[in-house]
């Protein structure tokens, strides 16, 4: 089973339109979740992460997700999307590996589209 | 400004010919890492190393190889061995081990073709 998933390659929206990107992740993996931006020819920019506290979480943009166990959810929101916005949105997880590190796994990316 | 340095942006191979992608960091990182990225199939590991002197496969290793010598240092040697090298190639890096729930820092990326 994928440790995370994200459903939809593709989301399309209007400007000012509410964003929703979905992650779900395996209930086997240890709390640490993480979203990146990627923007074209470039590399990732962390979004926000969850690790423990408050199961909302801010991050830089406008851009908010919230960590739900019972879901197992790590959904993505932005109240209103800018053209700016328009980027390939990663959901992550730290995986336990061998002799106590932790090795990053990545879910296949939503692409967001904005339309004027 | 602390970050992580990809070099060159670009970069061409030909046939039977291995090429070396460049990554430098100044974070002060023990763990380092090495991305493959395709269309459509998100970001795939093809090695990484969490302290100087060692280093592990990731998920795609086969026709690569690096080293780490140095912490701030992790270069990726592309082989004649890998048929389809053709991919926009990621380093990254974070703090070390016990850190899960540390982000990753990434470069700009090398994007590396066919000739």
């Amino acid at each position: 089973a994928q440790s995370v998933t994200q459903l939809g390659s593709h989301v399309s929206v209007s400007e000012g339109a509410l964003v929703l990107l979905r992650c779900n992740y395996s209930s086997s993996v240890p709390p640490y979740l993480f979203w990146y931006v990627q923007y074209p020819n470039q590399g990732l920019q962390l979004l926000l992460k969850y690790t423990t506290g408050a199961t909302l979480v801010k991050g830089i943009n406008g851009f908010e997700a919230e960590f739900k166990k019972s879901e197992t959810s790590f959904h993505l929101t932005k109240p209103s999307a800018h053209m700016s916005d328009a980027a390939e949105y990663f959901c992550a997880v730290n995986l336990h590996a061998s002799g106590g590190s932790y090795i990053p796994t990545f879910g296949r990316g939503t692409s967001l589209i904005v339309h004027p | 400004d602390g970050g992580i340095t990809q070099s060159p942006k670009y970069l061409f191979r030909k046939e039977g010919q291995n090429v070396t992608l460049s990554c430098e960091q100044n974070l002060n990182h023990d763990a380092m890492y090495w991305y493959r990225q395709d269309p459509g199939q998100g970001l795939r590991l093809i090695y990484y190393s969490q302290i100087v002197n060692d280093f592990q496969k990731g998920d795609i290793a086969e026709g690569y190889s690096v080293s780490r010598e140095k912490k701030e240092s992790f270069p990726l040697t592309v082989t004649s061995a890998q048929k389809n090298p053709t991919a926009f190639y990621l380093c990254a890096s974070s703090r070390g081990e016990g850190s899960g729930n540390q982000p990753q820092h990434f470069g700009d990326g090398t994007r590396l073709s066919i000739l």
